[in-house]
């Protein structure tokens, strides 16, 4: 049971270039979401999901957008990446109905030069 | 919106000894859950103890238990018996019950705790 899968874990950008980051779960979750984490800041939400179809922005939604055509994958989109999207990056899922506890993936350290 | 403010950056313990992490939030909220979350150097974030708002009973696991203090909206965490194992940053997070935004984790700046040998 591979739970939460990030990929990449690392990745350097030029400013203005745009990817993706990747985020799968095998776990059938309803819930899944996207943080940031910055020193001193711990995570702040960016995006997250309740099921396929259906995206709401979090904290810090700008830079990014979201879509979830499946239960399994959530990928994030940074449109053009700028300096200060430089940060990890974190999926998360959750099954709203079994329990609280939220899977989070190994992250990805993303710095944008 | 709910805050949670760790106000101990860093912290440090002696191997065998109990250390004592610092948490309180802001809500109005009354139903919810309060987490501690470990984040070893391996950057795998780990659920460590978890307390219902609606529970007295502070929540305990092995070494790990909490002090839950609802009317000041404190949420400690005490590590017995350290081990430098236990080095790591810790997350204090807060998620609110019963809403349609998903139930999303609010968390603290952390705490980067070294045990030492």
């Amino acid at each position: 049971n591979a739970g939460v899968t990030q990929t990449p874990k690392f990745q350097v950008l030029k400013t203005g270039q745009s990817m993706t980051l990747q985020c799968a779960q095998d776990m059938n979750h309803e819930y899944m979401s996207w943080y940031r984490q910055d020193p001193g800041m711990g995570l702040r939400l960016i995006h997250y999901s309740v099921g396929a179809g259906i995206t709401d922005q979090g904290e810090v939604p700008n830079g990014y957008n979201v879509s979830r055509s499946t239960t399994e994958d959530f990928p994030l989109r940074l449109l053009s990446a700028a300096p200060s999207q430089t940060s990890v990056y974190f999926c998360a899922s959750r099954n709203p109905t079994v329990n609280t506890e939220a899977f989070f993936g190994q992250g990805t350290r993303l710095t944008v030069v | 919106a709910q805050t949670v403010t760790q106000s101990q950056p860093e912290m440090s313990v002696q191997e065998a000894e109990t250390v004592t992490l610092s948490c309180t939030y802001d809500t109005s909220e009354s139903n919810y859950y309060l987490f501690w979350y470990k984040q070893p150097p391996s950057r795998q974030m780990i659920l460590v103890i978890r307390q219902e708002a609606y529970k007295q009973q502070n929540a305990t696991e092995n070494r790990f238990s909490v002090n839950f203090q609802k009317a000041a909206k404190s949420f400690s965490l005490k590590i017995s018996d350290s081990q430098l194992g236990d080095t790591a940053m810790y997350f204090c997070a807060f998620m609110k019950l019963f809403n349609n935004a998903g139930n999303m984790l609010t968390f603290g700046g952390g705490t980067r705790l070294m045990v030492k040998p």
